[in-house]
């Protein structure tokens, strides 16, 4: 049982380069959601779904595209790379009922970007 | 948007000491969770807490659900080296996971 997946783990971009972080769950969660963390701002949230096809914003959605046409993947696309979205990103998912956020969230193991 | 304000930032404590460290809102949550996070790897649930004053366990892991819904304490008894990390608090409301800012505990050998 893999849980949550993200490739890749490390990726250095230009400024102005495009890219997509993969993300992927084989425990049949509904919700699924991508964090950024950086140093002394925990995890802040860019954006989530409640399932296939349903998409939303979360607190730092700006330069970010999210979409879920299946269940099992959750892609972060990157359409114009900035060095302020220089951070470590986080994929996770949750359990919950019609994709309801329990938040009990199991957390994949990160992509470390970096913007030069 | 809601803030959770984590303390302390950081702890260097030695080996068997018991720990402490809390998490204050603006906002009321409907449910209090901890993480811990080591190092290269995602953020692990450590406890939920679903009910307004509700205290659980967890090991040698005590957190509490503060009575005014806007404050949570967790509690590590006789540290061992393995607790070392980041600890994060994170309220849940409207479907969001709002997360603090993180306690880093240090075990002195």
């Amino acid at each position: 049982n893999a849980g949550v997946t993200q490739t890749p783990k490390f990726q250095v971009l230009k400024t102005g380069q495009s890219m997509t972080l993969q993300c992927a769950q084989d425990m049949n969660h509904e919700y699924m959601s991508w964090y950024r963390q950086d140093p002394g701002m925990g995890l802040r949230l860019i954006h989530y779904s409640v399932g296939a096809g349903i998409t939303d914003q979360g607190e730092v959605p700006n330069g970010y595209n999210v979409s879920r046409s299946t269940t099992e993947d959750f892609p972060l696309r990157l359409l114009s790379a900035a060095p302020s979205q220089t951070s470590v990103y986080f994929c996770a998912s949750s359990h919950g009922t019609s994709g309801t956020n329990t938040g009990e969230l199991f957390f994949g193991e990160g992509s470390r970007l970096t913007v030069l | 948007g809601q803030q959770l304000n984590q303390s302390p930032q950081s702890m260097f404590i030695q080996e068997g000491e018991d720990v402490s460290m809390n998490c204050t809102s603006s906002s009321i949550f409907n449910t209090w969770l901890w993480y811990k996070q080591e190092p290269g790897e995602g953020p692990v649930l450590l406890i939920a807490l679903y009910k307004a004053g509700e205290l659980t366990s967890n090991g040698r892991l005590t957190a509490q659900f503060g009575i005014t819904r806007k404050d949570s304490f967790l509690n590590i008894s006789a540290s061992i080296p393995s607790d070392v990390g980041i600890y994060f608090c994170a309220g849940l409301g409207n479907e969001k996971l709002t997360f603090g800012t993180g306690t880093r505990l240090t075990i002195i050998p």
